[in-house]
């Protein structure tokens, strides 16, 4: 079973705009992890945040978390091209650590 | 170069035909997973190691076997692959010691099964 749900499922935008993207997850977390994935290729880790943080920041990334919403957001400041990618999160519950649970992912295009 | 490395990166079988995909880390790291991709579904879990001689079962293990004698491989075994089990399979690894671990990612395999 899916443990989080991306929205939206698409995003298009241009280059220089903001991207936001949001996870709902349904159970209590230890940590939820942000993954980008070019067309096809492995998943490359964005940022882990962990259950008693709120906000973290990574250059152009932004990921807040709200526990008491079971829900969390992934914004990329100033987008370029190269931002053209899925995005999932992934969570990891605090009763069962070796499961990587991830969403179905939001698939953003930036054009120039 | 620290890396996940998986083969064959592209399979085509038939159905019933054993197939093994190999996995292998060189980070020297505890924990190993694999993971199926599908369109509209994201990832899900198959199976996962903790460490040699540790396997767990994942969301959808039905239909695949795994072994974890070295800690350096972990490779994923089709006994009797079907035509569900087309898909694109990932291998990763992370250090394993805390719950906050991120994970490294294999480049893939893309299996078809006839």
């Amino acid at each position: 079973s899916q443990q989080g749900e991306e929205d939206p499922q698409a995003l298009s935008i241009q280059e220089g705009e903001n991207a936001t993207m949001n996870c709902s997850y349904k159970t209590s977390i230890n940590n939820l992890q942000w993954y980008r994935q070019n067309s096809g290729r492995g998943l490359v880790h964005l940022i882990l945040i962990r259950s008693n943080e709120r906000e973290k920041h990574s250059g152009r990334l932004r990921v807040t978390l709200d526990t008491s919403k079971k829900s969390s957001s992934l914004l990329i400041t100033a987008s370029r091209a190269a931002d053209t990618a899925s995005y999932f999160c992934a969570t990891v519950a605090t009763d069962s650590w070796g499961k990587l649970q991830f969403g179905a992912g939001t698939q953003v295009v930036v054009t120039p | 170069e620290a890396q996940v490395t998986q083969n064959p990166r592209y399979l085509i079988t038939v159905t019933g035909k054993k197939l093994t995909v190999t996995c292998s880390q060189n980070m020297n790291h505890e924990y190993m997973s694999w993971y199926r991709q599908d369109p509209g579904l994201g990832l899900r879990q198959i199976y996962y190691s903790m460490n040699v001689e540790v396997t767990d079962k994942g969301d959808v293990p039905e239909g695949y076997k795994v072994s974890r004698k070295e800690k350096r491989n972990f490779p994923l075994i089709l006994e009797s692959p079907s035509p569900n089990q087309t898909s694109l399979y990932f291998c990763a690894s992370s250090k394993g010691q805390t719950r906050q671990e991120t994970q490294y990612f294999g480049p893939g395999t893309r299996l078809l099964v006839l």
